[in-house]
């Protein structure tokens, strides 16, 4: 079974622009959160979709956005990109069970220059 | 508001030593999950503990899930340079679906 995929792995962006990030999930997953991790903040939760809706969100500024497909794909955007954004963002697929087991895709290092 | 605490938060150690790294919380969880990331990836999940006192071994690694269900322990017997890595709890409050990350672990084992 594939596991989950990120595009792209590796992004360069400058302040003020904007930046959307794709996560593919384990075939048969429904849940797919997104998390942004920072050396000094750790791994950070951001939302949350499952059967396309945002089940749940975390403490971040509305420039965090995302959406999930009907196929369970999603992506996340972040508009007016800051120095502050520069992080590794990790998706991971989930069944959406009780337990809510993660499996998280490689991630997306993201410099905001 | 819960405080997650991960001890030490960093780890230098031989190859063949034994090591105990600890996950704890003022509150009282439903499950816990404990991940190892290595560098460049995400993290992996390594187990899941659900009873207070439940006790589960991966190999040479022994997860512990305290009486309470406040605290979580992690021990590695006779480690080895691929345990080297991040070592984060996540633990499940209530019927939430998110999880909640330690700041982590990070084990470095040396020949």
């Amino acid at each position: 079974k594939a596991g989950v995929t990120q595009t792209p792995r590796y992004l360069i962006k400058t302040r003020g622009q904007q930046v959307t990030l794709s996560c593919s999930p384990i075939s048969g997953h429904r849940s797919v959160s997104w998390y942004q991790q920072t050396p000094g903040q750790g791994l950070q939760f951001l939302f949350e979709y499952f059967s396309e809706t945002q089940r749940n969100k975390g403490n971040f500024p509305g420039r965090f956005s995302g959406r999930q497909f009907s196929n369970s794909r999603s992506e996340m955007n972040v508009s007016t990109l800051e120095l502050g954004d520069s992080a590794l963002y990790l998706c991971a697929s989930g069944t959406g069970s009780s337990y809510n087991e993660q499996f998280f895709g490689p991630g997306t290092r993201l410099t905001v220059l | 508001t819960q405080l997650l605490e991960q001890s030490p938060q960093f780890l230098s150690i031989q190859e063949g030593e034994n090591l105990t790294v600890y996950c704890n919380s003022s509150s009282v969880f439903s499950s816990l999950q404990w991940y190892r990331q290595e560098p460049g990836e995400g993290p992996v999940l390594l187990v899941t503990v659900v009873t207070g006192g439940e006790v589960k071994k991966l190999k040479r690694l022994t997860f512990q899930f305290g009486d309470a269900r406040k605290d979580s322990s992690l021990h590695i017997t006779a480690a080895q340079p691929g345990d080297t890595g991040l070592y984060l709890c996540a633990p499940r409050i209530g019927t939430a679906s998110k999880l909640t990350f330690g700041t982590g672990t990070r084990l470095q084992v040396t020949l």
